[in-house]
């Protein structure tokens, strides 16, 4: 069974500065998907941003990037120029590619980390 | 646009008391999930479907049952609730992988159930 892990309950970040927020999974396939969501106080699970396993380059969006290194199973999270609004709890995910129906339903979540920005 | 639309946003039990939560998505997923996020932890997966009439466990079913009579509604049903079960849930949608890279969920909202 896949998991993941998040190290990291809390981490705080000053406005304007950069974070990383750091994942590992385990697994033993060779193709899957990544996430990262945002979850603000108001329960809104928000994707962030996502990876493809087959993919080398690494997914931007924005000020969001991530770190992914297959052969390490890690999967970390950069956000630059860090904003109030993006104080949140993040949860990294795994999801599988299996190409049959019923293989890739399963979304695995860490624990989450909270992420403060200080002003 | 509507997305995923779960009701009640809150609701309190009683240990023994039964409810059905509700949860419509209006994007024409096939896919549908019901996950729970207990204090501290990330969600965990109850119960999902892939389509109208055909449902599977997840990771943590017992206490919980579904059906998924047509693509747009999937209810979760607690039949005899216990303090255990006191959580958020969430339901989520997203279109069949088969279909190519949609793998994106879309999550409601959440409904906070305390068992008292």
């Amino acid at each position: 069974a896949q998991t993941v892990t998040q190290s990291q309950p809390e981490m705080s970040v000053q406005e304007a500065e950069t974070v990383t927020l750091s994942c590992t999974y385990d697994t033993s396939e060779s193709d899957y998907y990544l996430f990262w969501y945002k979850q603000p106080p108001s329960r809104q699970m928000i994707l962030v941003i996502r990876q493809e396993a087959y993919k080398q380059q690494n997914a931007t969006e924005n000020r969001f990037s991530v770190n992914f290194q297959k052969a390490a199973k890690s999967f970390s999270l950069k956000i630059s120029d860090s904003q109030l609004g993006d104080a949140a709890m993040y949860f990294c995910a795994y999801r599988s590619h299996l190409q049959t129906q019923g293989g890739s339903e399963k979304l695995v979540f860490g624990k989450g980390t909270k992420l403060t920005v200080n002003p | 646009n509507a997305g995923v639309t779960q009701t009640p946003k809150f609701r309190i039990l009683k240990i023994g008391q039964s409810m059905t939560l509700q949860c419509a998505q209006d994007m024409n997923h096939n896919y549908m999930y019901w996950y729970r996020q207990d204090p501290g932890m990330g969600l965990k997966l109850i119960y999902y479907s892939v389509g109208a009439g055909i449902t599977d466990k997840g990771e943590v079913p017992n206490g919980y049952n579904v059906s998924r009579s047509t693509t747009e509604d999937f209810p979760l049903r607690l039949e005899l609730a216990a303090p255990s079960q006191t959580s958020v849930y969430f339901c989520a949608s997203s279109h069949s992988p088969l279909q190519g890279t949609q793998e994106k969920l879309f999550f409601g909202s959440g409904t906070q159930l305390s068992v008292l």
